[in-house]
């Protein structure tokens, strides 16, 4: 079975507004990752937090990790017509296997 | 460039038929990884390996073999006993020292005629 969830499974915004998707897990991680995939491609990844960190920012990215809450949520900040694609959330393992959601689709409209 | 290729882009089985997926990184990492991805699904892990000459089952390994002679190439074999091959299949590839980020490739398609 899947580590992670992302909620919602789609978002549809307008340009120029923010997107937020979060993810929860179920089991201890050593740290939380973000990726995200255009259509038919490959996953890109875009941002690491680690289980003692709690917030991170990354250019129009901002992750948040709860560690208590077993939840992480990915805010995308003045979206643009590039930033549609699916955004997967991969928590490492114990044993250093990363887990991967089923993502959460977004696609921004002009 | 560096990066992952993977090849072909698309790739058609026949009942009974055994075909190989190739993946080549020239990042000089250690461990690679391939993963399956069904529609509105998230990935699920086959193989991996973590040094030359070795790798380990992942999480849905039937019907799959692996080899890993090469430190640049880690070919995926999707076997006639894997009854629902159907899928999108990534190669990645990471190194500890980067906190095990993933680099993808960009996938082939396998359906079957």
């Amino acid at each position: 079975s899947q580590q992670g969830e992302e909620d919602p499974q789609a978002l549809s915004i307008q340009e120029g507004e923010n997107a937020t998707m979060n993810c929860s897990y179920k089991t201890s991680i050593n740290n939380l990752q973000w990726y995200r995939q255009n259509s038919g491609r490959g996953l890109v990844h875009l941002i690491l937090i680690r289980s003692n960190e709690r917030e991170k920012h990354s250019g129009r990215l901002r992750v948040t990790l709860d560690t208590s809450k077993k939840s992480s949520s990915l805010l995308i900040t003045a979206s643009r017509a590039a930033d549609t694609a699916s955004y997967f959330c991969a928590t490492e393992l114990r044993d250093y296997k990363l887990s991967f959601g089923a993502g959460t689709t977004v696609t921004v409209r002009a | 460039d560096g990066g992952i290729t993977q090849s072909p882009k698309y790739l058609f089985r026949k009942e009974g038929q055994n075909v190989t997926l190739s993946c080549e990184q020239n990042l000089n990492h250690d461990a690679m990884y391939w993963y399956r991805q069904d529609p509105g699904q998230g990935l699920r892990l086959i193989y991996y390996s973590q040094i030359v000459n070795d790798f380990q089952k992942g999480d849905i390994a039937e019907g799959y073999s692996v080899s890993r002679e090469k430190k640049e190439s880690f070919p995926l074999t999707v076997t006639s006993a894997q009854k629902n091959p159907t899928a999108f299949y990534l190669c990645a590839s990471s190194n500890p020292g980067q906190g095990r980020k993933l680099f993808f490739g960009s996938g082939t398609q396998l359906s079957v005629l």
